[in-house]
């Protein structure tokens, strides 16, 4: 059974602060995807990654960043906080070959 | 651009009833079209894809490439099926990324 897990449920963080966002498969996916969810807008896609310190541009990268420096491990990173950036972060995975994504459970972030 | 288009935010049916919650996309080339869903405290996972022609939980969809269209249907709908359904595509050859739709909530009433 794939695993995705993220490393908080919940986040409270004020504006400006540094914030981290760490996603963990253990499948030995190549790619993987960072989203926020949020109501009437679906899901956006903010950064994907296909390889170890490989990352691409999604839909919806400005004021977010990615690091890949392990193959297990993506992490979203936003550099200043804002209060635009409250939403629900998706983090999914998937095998080289195939479309179908494997998704965590989502951190729910509020930046106040 | 690929585009998917879902354009029923909330939709709510009786238990019995059939229920069918659109979905269209545009883009010229051949794409890969997917149904995701999320049942309450559960995480997205994969729902059907149209390549693979089968029937998950009693839905089927069917690709029409005409209509642009990839509709998610049933014909009774049960309480259990009260979730958020995404549309989603992604290009047959191509990066492995999905583009989804703006999702539809989708409540049975009992």
């Amino acid at each position: 059974d794939v695993k995705v897990t993220q490393s908080s449920r919940y986040l409270v963080k004020r504006t400006g602060e540094k914030v981290f966002l760490e996603c963990v498969q253990d499948m030995d996916h190549e790619n993987m995807f960072w989203y926020r969810q949020d109501p009437g807008l679906g899901l956006r896609l903010i950064y994907f990654s296909y390889d170890v310190k490989m990352k691409e541009k999604g839909d919806i990268p400005e004021g977010y960043s990615v690091s890949r420096e392990k193959k297990e491990r993506f992490s979203l990173i936003l550099e200043s906080a804002s209060t635009n950036q409250t939403s629900m972060y998706l983090c999914a995975s998937s095998t080289g070959n195939s479309y179908e994504q494997y998704f965590g459970p989502g951190t729910r972030l509020t930046v106040t | 651009a690929q585009r998917v288009t879902q354009p029923e935010k909330l939709l709510s049916v009786f238990k019995g009833a059939p229920v069918e919650l659109k979905c269209n996309y545009s883009y010229s080339g051949s794409p890969e079209l997917f149904w995701y869903v999320q049942y309450s405290r559960q995480r997205l996972q994969l729902l059907l894809r149209h390549i693979s022609r089968e029937s998950i939980k009693g839905f089927t969809a069917d690709l029409n490439k005409g209509e642009t269209s990839f509709h998610l249907k049933k014909p009774f709908a049960q309480e259990e099926d009260s979730a958020m359904y995404y549309c989603a595509l992604t290009l047959i050859q191509g990066a492995q990324k999905l583009v989804f739709g703006q999702g539809t909530r989708l409540t049975i009433n009992p």
